[in-house]
This record gives C-alpha cells, sequence and structure tokens, in this order.
C-alpha cells in the first residue's frame, strides 16, 4: 500500500504563477518529509526538506507546508520558471522505519514560457 | 563535487542473463541505498547499507537479486537470472549518515531492459 500519495500525476501553469504540488500520508508516524525534483534520464535531486516540529520551511522560491492533523504537505514554487518543469517527488519517513525514505509516485509540472 | 556514479547508464539483455549494475558513493558518505522505479509502484527501496554492511534487505523482491558493498565506494546489484519483469530504472543513492532525516542524494540510474 502508497503510505505517500500524490493524487495529481501532472500540473501546468503558467510561467510567473503559483505552483502548488500536494502530497498525502497515511503514517501517522512519520515526522520528516522531502521533495525531490526529476529531470528526464536523470536522477532524482533533493529540494528542500521540513520536520514534523515546524509547518513551514522555506528556500528561496520554495516553500514546504506541512498540515500535520491533515496528513498532508504541499510544494508551493513562486514564481514558477520554464526550468522548474520536471517531476517533483515527495518522500516521507519516521524513526521507527529505519532508514526507509516512502516515495510518491510523483507529480509532472510543466511551466508553460 | 562527484556525485553518485552509476554503470551502466542504460543495459538491455535477454532473459536469463546475469546482470550487475555498480555505483559508487559520494566520496564520505557512509549509507548506501539501491532503489527500483516502475511505473507502477514508483520508487520502491530494495536494500541499504551502513559501514559497508547491509542493514535492511526485505525490500529485495527474489533470491535472484542479491547486493554488496565490498568498500566504502562501491556497490553492486546483481540480477541472476533475469527476468522481463526485473526492467525498470535502478537508482543508488548514498546519504552522509545513517538517519531518517537525512536527505539522500541520488546518481542518475540504469534503464534495465530484459528481452
Amino acid at each position: 500500500d502508497q503510505q505517500v500519495k500524490q493524487n495529481s500525476p501532472s500540473l501546468s501553469v503558467q510561467e510567473g504563477r503559483i505552483s502548488i504540488l500536494n502530497c498525502d500520508y497515511t503514517n501517522s508516524m512519520f515526522d520528516y518529509f522531502l521533495w525531490y525534483k526529476k529531470y528526464p534520464a536523470e536522477g532524482p535531486t533533493f529540494l528542500i526538506s521540513i520536520s514534523s516540529i515546524k509547518d513551514k520551511n522555506e528556500d528561496g522560491r520554495f516553500t514546504v507546508f506541512l498540515n500535520k492533523s491533515a496528513k498532508h504537505l504541499s510544494l508551493h514554487i513562486v514564481p514558477s520558471q520554464p526550468g522548474d518543469s520536471a517531476v517533483y517527488f515527495c518522500a516521507a519517513s519516521a524513526k521507527n522505519t529505519g532508514n526507509q525514505f516512502y516515495f510518491g509516485t510523483g507529480t509532472s509540472l510543466t511551466v508553460i514560457p | 563535487d562527484a556525485g553518485v556514479i552509476q554503470s551502466p547508464r542504460h543495459e538491455v539483455t535477454e532473459m536469463g542473463q546475469e546482470v550487475t549494475l555498480r555505483c559508487k558513493p559520494i566520496s564520505g558518505h557512509n549509507s548506501l541505498f539501491w532503489y527500483r522505479q516502475t511505473m507502477m509502484r514508483g520508487l520502491e527501496l530494495l536494500i541499504y547499507f551502513n559501514n559497508n554492511v547491509p542493514i535492511d534487505d526485505s525490500g529485495m523482491p527474489e533470491d535472484r537479486f542479491s547486493a554488496k558493498m565490498p568498500n566504502a565506494s562501491f556497490s553492486t546489484l546483481k540480477i541472476q537470472p533475469s527476468e522481463p519483469r526485473d526492467s525498470a530504472v535502478y537508482f543508488c543513492a548514498s546519504s552522509s549518515t545513517l538517519g531518517h532525516n537525512q536527505p539522500q542524494h541520488f546518481g542518475d540510474g540504469t534503464r534495465l531492459s530484459i528481452l
């Protein structure tokens, strides 16, 4: 069973606008969350993370929001740029799962110039 | 700085053949992970090592799969005999410490096709 779900396989956004990518999880023990970006024929690249003691973490144009009660996190990209077009994966882990990261199936973002 | 290096980038072979995938982690990283990506199941953890020792291989699908890490700078994932359903992209990742709150850094993957 998928413990981390990304229900939108794709998203298109105009350049300069906000991109919002969503992720839901089922395991309440998850306490560390990450977003990865993946270009074709490359490996996933770490983008940003958040610990469960926070509800927001910001890094430049990228902000991750965590809503623990809803078991939901989102990645906001503002402003979106064509170079942001990629597949975005969210991942989660917990102390009691060792080093296992549970990944969502990804959302393909297209930023239209 | 060199990232995680995987070889080969692409492998096409016939069913029944032995396949060996290779990984060089980032220097100084002491945790190494092997993942498989498929359309159906996304990214799945197969096995991970800490200080060259396998810690959890519960994700290895069958006995046909085996992994080794003879030293801190090299790991292999072997499939013998290979089957068409093994076709996928295999990623290797490394991290600087063993901890669930440390980002893992991925190589560019090996795209494996079993005919």
